[in-house]
């Protein structure tokens, strides 16, 4: 069964880079026609779609994050990565890594990795 | 970008009780809407696609219909593993948005 696990940096400093990597495991990352996103949740608040990356490499992000934003796929090592620069207090958040179906018009996200929680102190 | 507006953002309720949530987009979206629910410390979990399709695997006192600009998700009878946040999805156009969550407790 496919399973996804978030890891990364789990404290940054404003102004630094935050760096997540999400591992796919249970099946290849190239299997299927799906997209890799991430999506976050500011501590007691909604939902945030960040960006996705498909098996091809190619990427969409959310405006307001356009900026700032990376994500990335590594197929050799069957995992997806986001880039976020330029860190604030407003980017702490968990970050979840997220599978949507590249097949379906109704892009919903049907696995999720546990989340994983970035604060931005100093 | 569009705006999901859900409501209430919160209510309590009876096990066994009828709850109905409503999420209203600031456009029409047709039928691309979904739902998920997520409880405390959890990941969200994926519940509903197309505004009415149930996933499998979730009990059928889940339903949720609607279109356009009008959007319910509904538990026929509240159960106490339906205590949760739930959150609407539009999959309408990029970028993708949720609805600020409507959380479910008991009374």
């Amino acid at each position: 069964q496919l399973q996804l696990q978030e890891s990364g940096s789990g404290l940054v400093k404003p102004s630094q880079t935050l760096s997540l990597s999400c591992a796919v495991s249970g099946g290849s990352i190239s299997s299927g026609a799906y997209s890799w996103n991430w999506i976050r949740q500011p501590p007691g608040k909604g939902l945030e779609w960040i960006g996705y990356v498909y098996q091809s490499g190619s990427t969409s992000y959310n405006p307001s994050l356009r900026s700032r934003v990376t994500i990335s796929l590594d197929r050799s090592a069957n995992h997806f990565s986001l880039i976020l620069t330029s860190m604030t207090a407003a980017d702490t958040a968990v970050y979840f890594c997220a599978r949507a179906d590249w097949g379906s018009p109704h892009w919903y996200f049907d696995l999720w990795g546990r989340g994983t929680l970035v604060s931005v102190s100093s | 970008d569009i705006q999901m507006t859900q409501s209430p953002s919160s209510l309590s309720a009876s096990i066994g009780d009828r709850v109905t949530i409503t999420c209203r987009p600031s456009q029409k979206i047709a039928n691309y809407l979904n739902w998920y629910q997520q409880k405390p410390g959890q990941a969200p979990k994926f519940l509903i696609y197309a505004a009415s399709s149930v996933q499998t695997g979730v009990p059928s006192r889940f339903t949720g219909s609607g279109s356009g600009t009008y959007f319910t998700l509904t538990i026929s009878s509240l159960q106490p593993e339906d205590i949760a946040t739930y959150y609407c999805q539009q999959s309408y156009n990029f970028p993708l948005s949720f609805g600020a969550g409507t959380k479910v407790e008991l009374k």
